[in-house]
């Protein structure tokens, strides 16, 4: 069973599209986040809720939405698509905030914009 | 603010020789450490961690890091390559609520 899951994983899609990549736990995990991985292969954080509430959001655009409707799940909905939106999106989880806390990856979502 | 810095951007090693890729990090509290491993197309996993207690950490698939506090250190080294281990590896420190990555190195394994 794949404890941080997200679908789907690959997507290809137009420009000024609006697309929803989903995520679920089953590791019982108070925290979730979205990261955003670029085409030279840099990870940097965009999103991280903790149940159920945001807690970091860096500077990304509005365009982009997470919405947490419980605990085990991270939904990233994505407005008027652009050609930079493409990357690959890894959802991820840990017990809590802390620093002692491990995070654990989803596969990743794989979202081309044409 | 944390920062982790992989000097090397690629690294070639023949299959059955030694490896070490290098980390250097920035963190003003007592760091929390991790590599990840990437095979192409697919996500991330953790290899190892370093929170506390011993400087030496193993980890999965043969792996193990060395902490390095006076070096703001933490390398990772895998004493015989396996073709399967050619991936892109990140190191990664924790502080409050977030993971910061470096950029990465990716390890090719030649025959």
């Amino acid at each position: 069973d794949t404890a941080v899951s997200q679908t789907p994983k690959y997507l290809v899609t137009q420009m000024g599209n609006d697309k929803s990549i989903k995520c679920e736990q089953n590791l019982g995990h108070d925290t979730m986040y979205w990261y955003k991985q670029d085409s030279k292969k840099f990870l940097k954080i965009m999103f991280s809720y903790n149940n159920k509430e945001l807690i970091i959001n860096e500077t990304v655009p509005n365009r982009f939405s997470p919405k947490s409707p419980d605990k085990a799940h991270l939904n990233l909905h994505i407005n008027s698509l652009e050609l930079g939106d493409s990357a690959v999106y890894f959802c991820a989880s840990s017990p809590g905030t802390g620093a002692g806390n491990t995070i654990y990856f989803g596969e990743g979502s794989w979202l081309t914009v044409v | 603010a944390q920062s982790v810095t992989q000097p090397d951007i690629h690294i070639t090693v023949s299959e059955g020789a030694s490896l070490e890729l290098r980390c250097n990090y920035s963190y003003g509290a007592t760091p929390y450490l991790f590599w990840y491993v990437q095979s192409p197309g697919q996500g991330l996993q953790l290899l190892l961690k370093y929170f506390s207690g011993d400087t030496l950490v193993q980890g999965i698939k043969g792996f193990e890091a060395e902490f390095k506090r006076s070096q703001s250190s933490f390398n990772l080294r895998k004493p015989s390559v396996h073709w399967s281990d050619a991936a892109e590896y990140f190191c990664a420190v924790k502080g409050f609520q977030k993971l910061v990555f470096g950029t990465g190195t990716r390890l090719l394994v030649s025959p």
